[in-house]
């Protein structure tokens, strides 16, 4: 079983929809990350929290610490929001390395 | 402020060589993360460099090795490469040991023959 696991692998959703996706993690961890990947790999960190929620723009993480889960919502979806959103959490073992999801491929349709 | 930058974008090698990529990190921070990413899947922790020392490493054979120097660049060296090697790599750099947000480069794709 995997340290990190997210949830749709893949979503497929109409432009204007909201959007969510989940991830949940098995290890304590001092943090966690949600990262966009677009096609061609570059990275984009868009949030970290390690509790409560952030919101930035149409983007909004909440993290439950208790429960060890996670959720990124996008609200209004729009095409350029196609994209691999990766969960990765932070350890807090003494080693602060990132242990990643494997993504969701999430596509808008206009 | 400049970002994260990674060098060469993209590189074909054959079984048995050796390559380097290199990192240079975003200005101020101290620290430098080297993942792998083979094609669909999330990245795997390789090592992390903080002020010239490694600060940890994952599951990789010692074929594979760093080195971080005074101005906090990076370099990532994998020798005898191997068919699996083929995958992206990318490095992050960070503040304080990477408990603070990781900042990515670009990647280079690697692609062993």
């Amino acid at each position: 079983k995997n340290e990190v696991e997210q949830s749709p692998q893949n979503l497929t959703a109409q432009e204007g929809e909201f959007i969510t996706i989940n991830c949940s993690y098995s290890v304590g961890i001092s943090a966690l990350h949600w990262l966009q990947q677009h096609p061609g790999g570059g990275i984009v960190s868009l949030f970290m929290l390690s509790s409560g929620k952030k919101k930035h723009g149409r983007l909004i993480a909440t993290i439950n610490i208790q429960e060890k889960h996670s959720s990124l919502h996008i609200t209004a979806s729009h095409p350029r929001d196609s994209a691999v959103y990766i969960c990765a959490v932070l350890s807090n073992f003494g080693n602060e390395k990132l242990t990643f999801g494997t993504g969701t491929r999430l596509t808008i349709i206009p | 402020e400049t970002g994260v930058t990674q060098s060469p974008t993209h590189l074909i090698k054959t079984r048995g060589q050796q390559v380097t990529l290199r990192c240079s990190s975003q200005s101020g921070h101290n620290t430098v993360s080297w993942y792998q990413q083979a094609l669909g899947q999330g990245p795997q922790f390789i090592f992390q460099y903080y002020r010239e020392e490694e600060n940890g490493r994952g599951n990789f054979p010692p074929r594979f090795s760093g080195l971080q120097f005074p101005n906090y660049s990076s370099e990532l060296n994998v020798n005898a490469l191997e068919l699996d090697d083929s995958a992206l790599y990318l490095c992050a750099s960070s503040r304080a040991g990477g408990v603070e947000t990781q900042y990515f480069g670009p990647g280079t794709r690697l692609l062993v023959l």
